[in-house]
């Protein structure tokens, strides 16, 4: 069974530009989250998609936003670009009570 | 602060064995994960154990779970030159499908 893949796997963006990243789970896992990993704040938990409706969101300006399409797969947005953006985004699938990560997104702001 | 809380560092010496500890505070926790992080690459799941629990073992590795204490450990034996990467302990309240991580260990392996 293939794990779950992220795309792009590396990204330079300009500050005040968005982006889009994409997030396909493990096939049969409806739910989707998203992280943000700094070496300053740690892992932080964005938001958590389940059947294309967002159940859960942390404490994340509006500058960030996401989506699950029918077929599980997600996407997470960011418009106007800050330099404190930089980071890596990782997505986690699951479908019970065990949590699969991507290889991540690496996000340099510019 | 952080909810869950880590030692930044371990050292140890390859065979030894390696204890990395955990605390959290959320008594309402229900899984306890812990992930490894090698350089470049995203998170891989090794264990969890179910809060009702105070032990689950596989293979090399060993959880241990001391909810009054909300404590977390993972006990590696024979800790390989490829154990060395940065370990994240997380843990999963009962309201909501998300996890909260601690700040990470980082192992070292010597040979």
């Amino acid at each position: 069974k293939a794990g779950v893949t992220q795309t792009p796997r590396y990204l330079i963006k300009t500050r005040g530009q968005q982006v889009t990243l994409s997030c396909s789970p493990i096939s049969g896992h409806r739910s989707v989250s998203w992280y943000q990993q700094t070496p300053g704040q740690g892992l932080q938990f964005l938001f958590e998609y389940f059947s294309e409706t967002q159940r859960n969101k942390g404490n994340f300006p509006g500058r960030f936003s996401g989506r699950q399409f029918s077929n599980s797969r997600s996407e997470m947005n960011v418009s106007t670009l800050e330099l404190g953006d930089s980071a890596l985004y990782l997505c986690a699938s699951s479908l019970g009570h065990d949590f699969y990560f991507g290889p991540g997104t690496r996000l340099t702001v510019t | 602060g952080e909810d869950v809380e880590q030692s930044l560092f371990l050292s140890v010496r390859e065979g030894d064995s390696s204890v990395i500890n955990c605390t959290y505070t959320d008594s309402s926790s229900t899984y306890l994960y812990w992930y490894k992080q090698e350089p470049g690459a995203g998170l891989q799941l090794l264990t969890y154990i179910f809060s009702n629990m105070d032990m689950k073992q596989d293979q090399r590795l060993t959880v241990l779970l001391n909810k009054k204490d909300k404590h977390l450990s993972l006990r590696i034996a024979d800790t390989q030159t490829g154990d060395s990467a940065i370990y994240f302990c997380a843990e999963r309240r009962d309201a909501g499908n998300m996890l909260t991580f601690g700040g990470g260990t980082r192992l070292m392996v010597k040979p």
